[in-house]
């Protein structure tokens, strides 16, 4: 079946630190990939998306790259902020196009001054 | 535009109780998603709906029923409340233009829920 599977948190950096969040996936065919982010007491918020192969996504000085070879969508910043506390999960979209999303169970970054 | 809007905030029941979560989008969207969220879980899919009109079960169904009142409104209800369903409950809604689906969900701010 369809999983998605990421680091175990917390991950706790100083500020400008370089952060990596690694996530795996299974899939059939060739799903949509995404990461969404959830400040605290808020809903989730797409941070960014990548649809197929070897496409990266980026947004506010975050990236992932679709890695079809390895399965994977790690998410990158070269240099996180306080303001980048926050949980972040690993998504994907199977293929089919039915709109639904499986989620990774969420990876709580902690950014200290 | 308020985008998608979850009532109530916060909720403690006693087992046995029932309740029903109410959700409305204000975007148009044609699918809607009720999610709960447990640590250590990530967001797991109760129910969804493709259209007005219709409703299909996700994940973890069990002890919840939705009705899709019009396009704008998706509620669930939780018939005789178990500690097992204290949880944060998320709805969602997402765009769908003549079959293809834009896969970007839009989020509520959640419900907290807790089951005594």
């Amino acid at each position: 079946g369809n999983s998605v599977t990421q680091m175990e948190g917390p991950v706790t950096l100083s500020e400008e630190a370089f952060l990596t969040i690694n996530c795996t996936y299974t899939a059939t065919g060739y799903p949509s990939l995404f990461w969404y982010v959830q400040y605290p007491g808020e809903g989730l918020q797409l941070l960014l998306k990548a649809t197929k192969a070897d496409d990266k996504g980026s947004n506010k000085g975050f990236e992932a790259t679709y890695r079809k070879e390895t399965t994977s969508f790690h998410l990158e910043k070269g240099s996180v902020q306080v303001s980048d506390s926050a949980v972040y999960f690993c998504a994907l979209s199977p293929s089919g196009n039915t709109g639904k999303l499986i989620f990774g169970q969420g990876t709580t970054l902690q950014v200290k001054p | 535009n308020a985008g998608v809007t979850q009532t109530p905030k916060f909720q403690v029941l006693k087992t046995g109780q029932s309740m029903t979560l109410q959700c409305a989008q204000d975007m148009n969207h044609n699918s809607m998603y009720w999610y709960r969220q447990d640590p250590g879980m990530g967001l797991r899919l109760i129910y969804y709906s493709a259209s007005e009109g219709t409703t299909d079960k996700g994940e973890v169904p069990n002890g919840y029923n939705v009705s899709r009142l019009n396009k704008r409104e998706f509620s669930l209800r939780l018939e005789s409340a178990a500690p097992s369903q204290t949880s944060v409950y998320f709805c969602a809604s997402s765009e769908e233009v003549a079959g293809v689906y834009y896969n970007e969900q839009f989020f509520g701010p959640g419900t907290r829920l807790t089951v005594l």
